[in-house]
């Protein structure tokens, strides 16, 4: 059984550019929630969907959106790229429900430079 | 929200040696999991682990709900073991919402 997905793994943008990640989650997982990791703040939660619809939401600006297609795959976006935008940025797929165990990808490494 | 407090925040252990790792956390959760970041940044799932005890080879873990702690136990380490150790909880209500710890960072010297 294929884990969680993600892409790209690594990538370098400049200061006010977009950039889009992927993931796909466990097949037969609904839900997908997106982190971000830094040095700073350690991990926190961005925003998750379940059956394409956003189900909770971090406290991040609106910069950073996020959405779900029917297959359950998620993308993120981060427009106007800030340096402090560069992090780990991980996907994790549930079956979604209250207390299922939640499964990361690899992560994409972003540099904001 | 919910907050989760991990301790010590760093560990050197010589190789074969014991040792646990504490996760406390401030309200009810429907979900604890106790997760070992490898360098490439993979959070490598060790327990789903809510309440109860569970083990797994040298690994195990317990989690008194009622007095808000998780406790990783790590036995005869070996230098693989080494890296950053995360608990996280979802709240109740919260539903795949996961506030992690802050890590344990464990090396493990040969």
């Amino acid at each position: 059984k294929a884990g969680v997905t993600q892409t790209p793994r690594y990538l370098i943008k400049t200061r006010g550019q977009q950039v889009t990640l992927s993931c796909s989650p466990i097949s037969g997982h609904r839900s997908v929630s997106w982190y971000q990791q830094t040095p700073g703040q350690g991990l926190q939660f961005l925003f998750e969907y379940f059956s394409e619809t956003q189900r909770n939401k971090g406290n991040f600006p609106g910069r950073f959106s996020g959405r779900q297609f029917s297959n359950s795959r998620s993308e993120m976006n981060v427009s106007t790229l800030e340096l402090g935008d560069s992090a780990l940025y991980l996907c994790a797929s549930s079956l979604g429900g209250t207390g299922n165990t939640i499964y990361f990808g690899e992560g994409s490494w972003l540099t904001v430079v | 929200g919910i907050q989760v407090e991990q301790s010590p925040p760093d560990l050197i252990l010589q190789e074969g040696a014991n040792s646990t790792l504490r996760c406390n956390f401030s309200d009810s959760v429907n979900n604890l999991q106790w997760f070992h970041q490898n360098p490439w940044g993979q959070l490598i799932n060790l327990f789903y682990i809510p309440s109860g005890t569970k083990q797994n080879g040298r690994l195990s873990a317990t989690t008194v709900a009622t007095e808000r702690y998780s406790l990783l136990y790590i036995s005869s380490s070996q230098t693989t073991d080494s890296g950053v150790y995360f608990c996280a909880v979802d709240g109740a209500g919260a539903n795949s919402k996961l506030t992690f710890g802050k890590g344990i960072t464990l090396s493990v010297r040969p």
